[in-house]
């Protein structure tokens, strides 16, 4: 398996809505990474996650959660979102562990989810 | 200071023509370097990477790229564009003086082929 898969693909929620977004790989990897994508834009990181604890937050707002119950797993939390937060949310892990560079292999990326909030 | 540029936001080729979409770095440190494309509405795919050793990296769907230390460059090439390769480019660089560990993409480059 060489893939990261994340679903749903596509999600609309209201502001006041609570949603979760999921991510998976069964490559091993080490480090797994939530990017931010608006229209016409270069992904924005977001979280890292390396041995399953939570390396970097990029100030992220709270309405924001991430989680990662194992090694395979990676989910992003959602509460009380406003619409500019509607972009497309991909999902990454790397071979290596973030801390060691984590990139000599690249990136694996998912196909993201497409977020929309009304 | 940015650490990837990418000259140019739109790239348009005829189909059979040379592609070349440019990329440069600033690192204080040997980076890795690496391409990615985007088709509408998807992930980001790996085309090629430069960790070390050879300067010329062939990657997936005829594309290479050239990393050339003296001028802080790794422009991709492909040298017969298909209408499938209209896609969004981004040359992404790790790490750098600035962002660590943290892989940090360029603007990205959208490439049109023209029929």
């Amino acid at each position: 398996d060489t893939e990261v898969t994340q679903t749903p693909k596509h999600l609309v929620m209201g502001m006041t809505n609570k949603k979760s977004l999921k991510c998976e790989q069964h490559m091993g990897h080490r480090a797994m990474y939530w990017y931010k994508q608006k229209a016409k834009k270069p992904p924005e990181l977001m979280f890292v996650y390396s041995y399953e604890k939570l390396s970097i937050n990029e100030s992220v707002p709270s309405r924001f959660s991430p989680e990662c119950p194992n090694s395979s797993l990676l989910n992003l939390h959602l509460h009380a979102l406003q619409p500019e937060d509607s972009a497309l949310y991909l999902c990454a892990s790397s071979q290596d562990g973030f801390e060691a560079g984590g990139h000599s292999y690249g990136y694996t990326f998912g196909s993201g989810t497409r977020l929309t909030v009304v | 200071a940015q650490s990837v540029t990418q000259l140019g936001s739109h790239v348009s080729v005829s189909e059979g023509a040379l592609v070349l979409l440019r990329c440069n770095y600033s690192s204080s440190v040997p980076p890795y370097l690496f391409w990615y494309v985007q088709y509408p509405n998807q992930g980001l795919q790996l085309l090629l990477k430069y960790t070390t050793g050879a300067t010329l990296v062939k990657g997936i769907n005829g594309f290479e790229a050239e990393f050339k230390k003296s001028e802080t460059s790794f422009h991709l090439t492909k040298p017969s564009a298909h209408m499938s390769d209209a896609a969004e480019y981004f040359c992404a660089v790790s790490p750098s003086m600035e962002y660590g560990n943290k892989l940090v993409f360029g603007a990205g480059t959208i490439l049109r082929v023209k029929s």
